[in-house]
């Protein structure tokens, strides 16, 4: 099932640092690529999404850039805060079908 | 938007038994999804669950293991059958409205 490869695996950034996370998908058939954020003791919660006609798409301080040609994507986090410490899913979704999920990154931000 | 409600939240469980964790959507929904997340993990697909229809599985995951009912269109239920303590994971049923998946809170199983 692994058709979407994350990286890194955790990450420490000081708070007001950029954190930055970075996905690699195979298959082109796939359509819609959103951000997952997830809490301990939380289900995942969609924090941002991409589809590939577009390079780049920002929300607040999440950003992510979109690279067609690659098969690439990442998240940016922009003056990272400890309150952003969490999960991170990048995934891979075609319609109709479930999403594909990459293996996630641990975030701590550090005050 | 949707609320997804799952049950248990967690249960610690004797080897060999059987656990049904139900899933409440408050919309109706076409497909509910059944995912596995062991500790540290990414989220593994186990199974799509289409109203009227028999659950598809993914490579790995078997039905006589892991029975689902998806009697209506807002409800459906994951068995976790005979189990081991390999099974202990978060066990997560979620939904799609157009793009956007939704995911219950989770059901931490932890087989002893």
């Amino acid at each position: 099932q692994q058709q979407v490869k994350q990286s890194p695996q955790s990450l420490i950034v000081q708070k007001g640092g950029i954190s930055i996370i970075n996905c690699a998908y195979e298959n082109t058939a796939f359509d819609y690529f959103p951000w997952y954020q997830q809490f301990p003791g939380k289900g995942p919660a969609l924090l941002i999404a991409i589809r590939p006609d577009v390079s780049e798409k920002k929300e607040g301080r999440f950003t992510i850039s979109f690279n067609k040609s690659a098969k690439q994507f990442s998240l940016h986090i922009m003056d990272s805060q400890p309150g952003d410490s969490a999960t991170y899913f990048c995934a891979a979704d075609q319609a109709g079908t479930a999403l594909i999920f990459g293996k996630g990154t641990t975030l701590s931000v550090s005050s | 938007s949707a609320v997804i409600s799952q049950k248990p939240s967690r249960d610690i469980c004797q080897r060999g038994t059987s656990l049904t964790i139900q899933c409440q959507v408050d919309s109706q929904v076409t497909m509910m999804f059944w995912y596995r997340q062991q500790p540290g993990q990414s989220l593994t697909l186990i199974a799509t669950a289409n109203q009227g229809s028999e659950a598809t599985y993914e490579s790995g995951f078997v039905i006589d293991k892991f029975p689902i009912s998806r009697p209506n269109l807002t409800f459906s239920t994951l068995t976790v059958s005979n189990m081991s303590p390999e099974d202990s994971s978060i066990y997560l049923c979620s939904v799609k409205f157009s793009t956007e998946a939704f995911f219950g809170q989770g059901t931490r199983l932890t087989v002893v």
